[in-house]
């Protein structure tokens, strides 16, 4: 099984819709998630951390649900600028600082 | 927000030559800089740990004597691909963690390296 789990797409959604992207992970001891955002042939960039109190960023809302291992990402009025892969980032459990990613979820918002 | 850099940005090499890869933080000192690989529509895998001033940590199957790593001050790593082989051909992209921080990871705008 996968450290994190996500559903590879694509979302093929118009201009103005509402999206959610899901994530798994599979050690119940990873403290830190993120979501990045890699656009193609680019390096990842932050979008917003993930807190289990839920936090939203503008027209992004994360949210973590550790009894389920699940997190989301939800975006709002979507817009063409959002085509692009979304990353489902978690922490490595150990005191090394590893991020494990998830192998995205790409997005392509019509017109 | 921190910048790290990244160069080449591109390199087209022959089969068998070796190719270094230098990352940068640059407004920032990191005594962790990390080294990813993406092959295309893949996500991104780490290869090693790069630690300033001690030696890197690999993961499972990644050869540390075909990809040495070099952490010899607080702004710079380099990757050094030996021999380099056709299959070695990908998206190479290092992250910094900044000291004193938690997890941030900056991240460099990656190398693409095509071996001929």
């Amino acid at each position: 099984r996968k450290e994190v789990e996500q559903d590879p797409g694509p979302f093929n959604v118009p201009e103005g819709a509402t999206v959610a992207f899901n994530c798994t992970y599979s050690n119940s001891a990873s403290q830190s998630f993120f979501w990045y955002r890699q656009d193609c042939r680019k390096e990842p960039k932050l979008l917003m951390s993930v807190y289990s109190s839920g936090n939203e960023d503008g027209r992004f809302t994360a949210q973590l649900n550790r009894a389920s291992q699940y997190i989301s990402l939800l975006i709002r009025d979507s817009k063409l600028s959002d085509s692009a892969t979304y990353l489902c980032v978690v922490n490595g459990v150990d005191s090394s600082y590893k991020l494990i990613f998830g192998s995205g979820t790409r997005l392509l918002v019509r017109p | 927000g921190a910048v790290v850099s990244q160069h080449p940005s591109w390199v087209i090499c022959k089969s068998g030559t070796s190719v270094k890869i230098e990352c940068r933080s640059l407004d920032f000192q990191a005594t962790t800089m990390f080294w990813y690989r993406q092959f295309p529509k893949q996500s991104l895998m780490l290869m090693a740990t790069s630690n300033e001033g001690s030696k890197a940590t690999y993961e499972q199957g990644v050869e540390k004597d075909k990809f040495l790593i070099n952490h010899a001050s607080l702004t710079l790593s380099t990757l050094t691909v030996t021999s380099a082989h056709p299959e070695d051909s990908s998206f190479y992209i290092c992250s910094a963690r900044r000291v004193g921080s938690t997890d941030t990871q900056y991240f460099g705008p990656g190398t693409r390296l095509t071996v001929l």
